[in-house]
């Protein structure tokens, strides 16, 4: 199976800062690649499909990027609403992988 | 506006089967393809399963081939997951999933003695 990994596990950031969140896969997943947002007690929340296209309603400042085995979430100027767990998804391949998530929080 | 329902969690002995449904509503049911993802508790989330829009093809994560069962009803909007055999570790929350962008509030499996 592909295994997916996220850098950092955690990312200290401030208000208004930009965050670069890393997700690496094992194998190349061309660009069959999702964001989740999810924070405490809710539903994990679709941010990013396809490595770089935003879902309806996902505000500007989130942006993706990478195709094959690296992929970047960036947060252009972090809001009190993003701070959350990230995670990054493939689909390329069956079974389907999970990172296990990056941490933004202040 | 999209609305997945689960139903049928609760706690249950090792070796024991439970059947978990999700009524889908707002969208054309019988064209998406729908996936079943667990979330154990303080985990990141795993995929469990998915199922074509057709019902005709059908993949399953490797923790729970030969144990889970998903199938679909279209005549009725719904989603089901058949579980045997459960174990300790397959306690989690379970989600369906409409293709994958949108999940539904979840319910919540125990698996324990």
């Amino acid at each position: 199976e592909i295994v997916m990994t996220q850098s950092p596990a955690t990312l200290s950031v401030s208000p208004g800062e930009r965050a670069t969140l890393s997700c690496r896969a094992s194998q190349s997943v061309s660009s069959n690649l999702v964001w989740y947002q999810q924070k405490p007690g809710q539903v994990p929340r679709l941010v990013i499909y396809g490595a770089s296209t935003r879902a309806t309603g996902i505000p500007a400042r989130f942006s993706g990027s990478g195709s094959g085995t690296e992929f970047t979430l960036t947060i252009s100027s972090l809001q009190s609403e993003d701070f959350a767990i990230y995670y990054c998804q493939q689909y390329d391949n069956w079974p389907w992988t999970f990172g296990q998530g990056t941490k933004v929080d202040i | 506006e999209v609305q997945l329902v689960e139903s049928g969690g609760g706690l249950v002995q090792p070796g024991g089967s439970l059947r978990l449904s999700c009524v889908a509503s707002g969208f054309t049911f019988n064209t998406y393809a729908m996936s079943w993802v667990r979330q154990a508790p303080g985990k990141g989330p795993e995929w469990v399963s998915f199922i074509s829009d057709s019902g005709v093809s059908i993949y399953y994560a490797d923790s729970v081939k030969g144990r889970f069962t998903i199938s679909r009803d279209n005549s009725k909007n719904t989603l089901h997951l058949q579980m045997n055999s459960l174990r300790v570790e397959d306690t989690a929350i379970y989600y369906c999933a409409k293709d994958m962008t949108k999940w539904g509030q979840g319910t919540l499996v125990t698996v324990s003695s």
